[in-house]
């Protein structure tokens, strides 16, 4: 398993602010770089996801930019809400010979402030 | 159109015992993938499995721990002899057999505790 670093730890916005989480890889094999939301007690869940054949994806408030000559990508959150209180885990994979391997960040924990 | 299924949600079982972790994946997909949740802690990657084939188990604990996914039936993951250590979330997620780019659906987790 290849590692994918992930950064900050811990991130606290006030409402209305924006979010943002970096997560670099090293294994250029990665073609699919996902990010996932997971609330207390829950499973995570697919929140995003890009390619790296572009540069940015967005899906209302949530926007992934991705450098892939940098071998870095990131989860940008716009007007951040109580609600998106939750921790964040961006994702690399790549097709094996048995199939498709995921790789996950360590993990960001977003409070956002009323 | 059932998600990734964990059974139990909850357990608890006492040092020295064993723990059984079930998990049945999206209907349909044949790869299984289990996570540890350490609490405040993020995803760590146990073992990755296809149907009776173990194709990654690089963090999977040299001893104690085991995994199958059988040809039939759900994928288990088995603690034997727990020690406090293992008390931790762990979550099982599933992929289709085949193509680029597809998610992971992950179930809501088993949550151990061992007392």
């Amino acid at each position: 398993q290849q590692q994918v670093k992930q950064s900050p730890q811990s991130l606290i916005v006030q409402k209305g602010g924006i979010s943002i989480i970096n997560c670099a890889y090293e294994n250029t094999a990665f073609d699919y770089f996902p990010w996932y939301q997971q609330f207390p007690g829950k499973g995570p869940a697919l929140l995003i996801a890009i390619r790296p054949d572009v540069s940015e994806k967005k899906e209302g408030r949530f926007t992934i930019s991705f450098n892939k000559s940098a071998k870095q990508f990131s989860l940008h959150i716009m007007d951040s809400q109580p609600g998106d209180s939750a921790t964040y885990f961006c994702a690399a994979s790549t097709v094996g010979d048995y199939g498709q391997n995921f790789v996950f960040g360590p993990g960001t924990r977003l409070s956002v402030l009323p | 159109n059932a998600g990734v299924m964990q059974n139990p949600r909850h357990l608890v079982r006492r040092r020295g015992q064993e723990a059984r972790l079930r998990c049945s994946p999206v209907k349909g997909h044949s790869h299984v993938y289990w996570y540890r949740q350490l609490p405040e802690e993020g995803l760590k990657f146990m073992v990755y499995l296809q149907k009776e084939n173990i194709i990654d188990e690089s963090g999977m604990p040299k001893e104690r721990f085991s995994a199958e996914f059988p040809k039939e039936g759900p994928s288990i993951l088995r603690i034997q002899q727990v020690v406090r250590g293992d008390s931790a979330a762990y979550f099982c997620a599933s992929s289709p057999p085949t193509g680029r780019n597809t998610e992971a659906f992950f179930g809501q987790g088993t949550r151990l505790t061992v007392v």
